[in-house]
């Protein structure tokens, strides 16, 4: 029930495309979803988050879309550039706490 | 945001060895920070939450007693990986809280590889 199942485990797309990454949830205390980009020997950054409250959030190229009743978020990254080939992590935090439990990563790379 | 600075950013050791890795905030105090592992190509795991001026508490199947944890003062988590073996050879990444609520920052991690 801790688990956060994320797919696919990797993706190709042209530049200018569109990548989407999907994670799932069982808990429903879960009330912080987090969607994290890493670099190879690099420390995880914060992309975008949202909370349950919420169904879509927007910011730049990225877009956090929430179903609540499906328990699914996912990242939409548009116009995807060279740039944004790392992999990518969607997390969720237990409520009342910042522990997060990270889904499994996507990598994602963008061709030119 | 927030910065965490890690330090080192790699260290190699001889098996049986300890290593102590810092991790601080930058420009906020941090009264809890984590300590995350991460394997090569696989995803991020809580190992413990330190607080500042208590014990830390260890995620089920961490072994306190080998990775201790200190945290000292509102700025800086130490962890010490102790009579290190090659099996402990991976990235440790620390955390911090954000000034949002369930905001997490992360430092640029250790790489730690014990021969």
């Amino acid at each position: 029930q801790q688990q956060v199942k994320q797919s696919p485990q990797s993706l190709i797309v042209q530049k200018g495309g569109i990548s989407i990454i999907n994670c799932a949830y069982e808990n429903t205390a879960f009330d912080y979803f987090p969607w994290y980009q890493q670099f190879p020997g690099k420390g995880p950054a914060l992309l975008i988050a949202i909370r349950p409250d919420v169904s879509e959030k927007k910011e730049g190229r990225f877009t956090i879309s929430f179903n609540k009743s499906a328990k699914q978020f996912s990242l939409h990254i548009m116009d995807s550039q060279p740039g944004d080939s790392a992999t990518y992590f969607c997390a969720a935090s237990i409520q009342g706490t910042y522990k997060y439990i990270f889904g499994t990563g996507t990598r994602l790379k963008v061709l030119a | 945001g927030a910065v965490v600075s890690q330090h080192p950013s790699r260290v190699i050791c001889k098996s049986g060895t300890s290593v102590k890795i810092e991790c601080r905030s930058l420009d906020f105090q941090a009264t809890t920070m984590f300590w995350y592992r991460q394997f090569p190509k696989q995803s991020l795991m809580l190992m413990a939450t330190s607080n500042e001026g208590s014990k830390a508490t260890y995620e089920q199947g961490v072994e306190k007693d080998k990775f201790l944890i200190n945290h000292a003062s509102l700025t800086l988590s130490t962890l010490t990986v102790t009579s290190a073996h090659p099996e402990d050879s991976s990235f440790y990444i620390c955390s911090a809280r954000g000034g949002i609520p369930g905001e997490l920052f992360f430092g640029e991690g250790s790489r730690l590889t014990v021969l």
